[in-house]
């Protein structure tokens, strides 16, 4: 079982880069690492996944190291707006092999300073 | 399209009672997992279904159960409701799974009196 630990709280101010590091150290073979953000009132939104190096996209990039132990997300150029929880999720892709834990991180609070 | 919904948003319940949730995934998701949420535990997953069959649960007593029916539209039920069940209930769609990009509807937001 993948158990994840995150930071609980970031302060940053806005226009800068935001790094959030999540620690994996049981990750298995076939889990992927998800990225998702929460704002107050509302459901989870996916942010990013990968599963080795790097992954890219319109809003974040997801660092994995080669030993997969940890996962950073990184928000380029946060603004007010970003102010929201950010949870790392690690899952594996169903093998129809029976039952499998899902472990979501507690959580890292992200405040974005004006 | 339309997302995830979820209803009741709102419930109030005392213990001892039952309460059945109601999630209307995305159309064309055949996978819909549920998961509470409370500040103490952060989201904790319940189960997921595909394809009308339970594929997979987390570490819940058997109170919290679930259900998914031919149109991917599932319940979830918890039976003898206790103090500490008042949660948000989120539920979540997706094509393949939870390993899956997962699409999130707004919550149920449950009470116990």
């Amino acid at each position: 079982l993948a158990k994840t630990t995150q930071p609980i709280s970031m302060d940053s101010y806005e226009g800068q880069e935001v790094n959030i590091t999540c620690s994996h150290n049981n990750i298995a073979t076939n889990d992927y690492i998800t990225w998702y953000q929460q704002f107050p009132s509302q459901g989870p939104r996916f942010i990013i996944q990968g599963y080795k190096t790097k992954v890219t996209n319109e809003v974040a990039s997801l660092f994995i190291p080669a030993d997969r132990k940890s996962s950073t997300l990184s928000l380029p150029r946060v603004s007010l707006s970003d102010t929201a929880v950010y949870y790392c999720l690690v899952a594996p892709a169903y093998s129809g092999a029976g039952s499998y834990q899902l472990t979501f991180g507690k959580g890292t609070k992200l405040s974005v300073i004006p | 399209k339309a997302g995830v919904t979820q209803t009741p948003r709102y419930l109030i319940k005392t213990r001892g009672q039952q309460v059945t949730l109601s999630c209307s995934p995305i159309s064309g998701h055949r996978s819909v997992s549920w998961y509470q949420q409370t500040p103490g535990q952060g989201l904790q997953f319940l189960f997921e279904y595909f394809s009308e069959t339970q594929r997979n649960k987390g570490n819940f007593p058997g109170r919290f159960s679930g259900r998914q029916f031919s149109n991917s539209r599932s319940e979830m039920n918890v039976s003898t409701l206790e103090l500490g069940d008042s949660a948000l209930y989120l539920c979540a769609s997706s094509w393949a799974g939870t390993s899956d990009t997962q699409y999130f509807g707004p919550g149920t937001r449950l009470t116990v009196l």
